[in-house]
């Protein structure tokens, strides 16, 4: 079974630049989520998708991120424009279902350094 | 809201030496906890879960964690350590109700001297 897919695996670019990146989930899976990881910390949860609809975006800074997740596969997210404090590992993990009892299979993330 | 703190952001043990690692968490309502391991450029992969059945859960790589709810922690531990479990750790914390997100800890490194 292929896991979670990204890409690209890394990007450099300058503040205030455009960035997006993508992710595959496994198939089958309804429950997709993106996580930041910022240097020396846990993964964060900036936006959750159940098929293509989001169920928590709570976390996500919308003046600057967006995220979609057209036919309810794969899924893209944007930073625009990028700030420094946006250097971090991007991960996308996808689950069979929504609930904290279905396991989450995460990506090789994204790292973005942001100069 | 939940929360999961990490005690020592770097472990080092030597090949052979019992590993533990510290994870205490706050929740209001019983929680699911889950320990991820993370080696170097790869995402995060699941070792073992606790949804409240029995207090001491098994998970894959020898390693095992026990719930203890009067002390709020779900410690990590595998008796006999092996180079290859050099990785980073992370607790992580759910409830069962509500909107059932992941929390995690800040992760803790663990080094495996030969």
């Amino acid at each position: 079974e292929a896991g979670v897919a990204q890409s690209p695996r890394y990007k450099i670019i300058e503040k205030r630049q455009s960035v997006a990146f993508w992710c595959n989930p496994i198939s089958g899976h309804a429950t997709l989520y993106w996580y930041q990881q910022i240097l020396g910390q846990g993964p964060k949860l900036l936006i959750q998708f159940q098929n293509n609809g989001v169920v928590d975006d709570s976390q996500l800074p919308k003046d600057r991120f967006s995220a979609e997740r057209l036919k309810g596969v794969d899924s893209t997210l944007k930073i625009q424009p990028a700030k420094l404090e946006d250097s971090a590992v991007y991960l996308c993990a996808s689950s069979l279902m929504a609930g904290a009892y279905n396991e989450q299979f995460f990506g090789p993330g994204t790292r973005l350094t942001v100069l | 809201a939940q929360s999961v703190t990490q005690l020592g952001s770097h472990v080092s043990v030597s090949e052979g030496a019992l590993v533990l690692l510290r994870c205490n968490y706050s929740s209001s309502v019983p929680p699911y906890l889950f320990w991820y391991v993370q080696y170097p450029n790869q995402g995060l992969q699941l070792l073992l879960k606790y949804t409240s059945a029995a207090t001491l859960v098994k998970g894959i790589n020898g390693f095992e964690a026990e719930f203890k709810k009067s002390e709020t922690s779900f410690h990590l531990t595998k008796p006999s350590a092996h180079m290859s479990d050099a990785a980073e750790y992370f607790c992580a914390v759910s409830e069962e109700q509500g909107a059932q997100k992941l929390v995690f800890g800040q992760g803790t490194r663990l080094t495996i001297n030969p």
